[in-house]
């Protein structure tokens, strides 16, 4: 079942910050966040196991509930090279196939402006 | 390293052709993973194989179907297109076994446009 990602879509200027969340109605084994340039792949971020551990990435972090089944995305002193379309993945762990699936949100276009 | 590779880049076809697209993973990698991208859906899982097996697979029609060889390299074919199938459809590979959870690696995909 597909993740739902708030907001769609996010204008920022240069030095703000922003969130971005993912949400579930499964159990979660794990959350995976990508970035995707215009014209090019998604490159990963970083991947949370339950747990509620938060990560950190230079300027950015995420934190994963698990009791919400919910992910933040945490953008601060955003850049322009921040631009793009942020994606979540959320990783169910099918025991009768005894393997992991994840399932990705449709995607937060961010956009940052000098 | 080499990265994920996928061929053709661009392909053009018509309705009701077929259409076979490959993925050449990251060297060790064993899970290769197929998605459909399209503007406002974001990735839609198509199907996912592990050691030449499918383990999982999304909602598509059958004339989805792929499969994987021993060298872990990976083939997508789409049998009786349709113009909806126009899609950049994306390969990823990863360290996943079945009990540990990896990042995926992305290629750079292969834009299928149907005429």
């Amino acid at each position: 079942q597909q993740p739902v990602q708030s907001p769609q879509a996010v204008i920022l200027r240069e030095g703000e910050d922003a969130v971005i969340n993912c949400s579930s109605s499964k159990a979660l084994y794990s959350v995976h966040w990508y970035r995707q340039k215009h014209g090019e792949a998604p490159v990963f971020l970083m991947i949370l196991l339950k747990g509620g551990e938060q990560k950190g990435h230079e300027k950015i972090s995420a934190s994963f509930n698990e009791k919400k089944q919910q992910s933040s995305l945490y953008l601060t002193a955003s850049q322009l090279s921040y631009s793009g379309t942020y994606f979540c993945g959320t990783e169910i762990f099918y025991s009768g196939a005894g393997s992991y699936q994840l399932t990705f949100g449709k995607g937060t276009k961010l956009s940052v402006i000098p | 390293k080499a990265g994920v590779t996928q061929t053709p880049r661009y392909l053009i076809k018509t309705r009701g052709q077929q259409v076979t697209l490959s993925c050449s993973p990251i060297s060790g990698h064993r899970s290769v993973s197929w998605y459909q991208q399209t503007p406002g859906q974001g990735l839609q899982f198509l199907f996912e194989y592990f050691s030449e097996t499918q383990r999982n697979k999304g909602n598509f029609p059958g004339r989805f179907s792929g499969r994987q060889f021993s060298n872990s390299r990976s083939e997508m074919n789409v049998s009786t297109l349709e113009l909806g199938d126009s899609a950049l459809y994306l390969c990823a590979s990863s360290l996943a076994t079945r009990t540990v959870s990896y990042e995926q690696y992305f290629g750079p995909g292969t834009r299928l446009t149907v005429t």
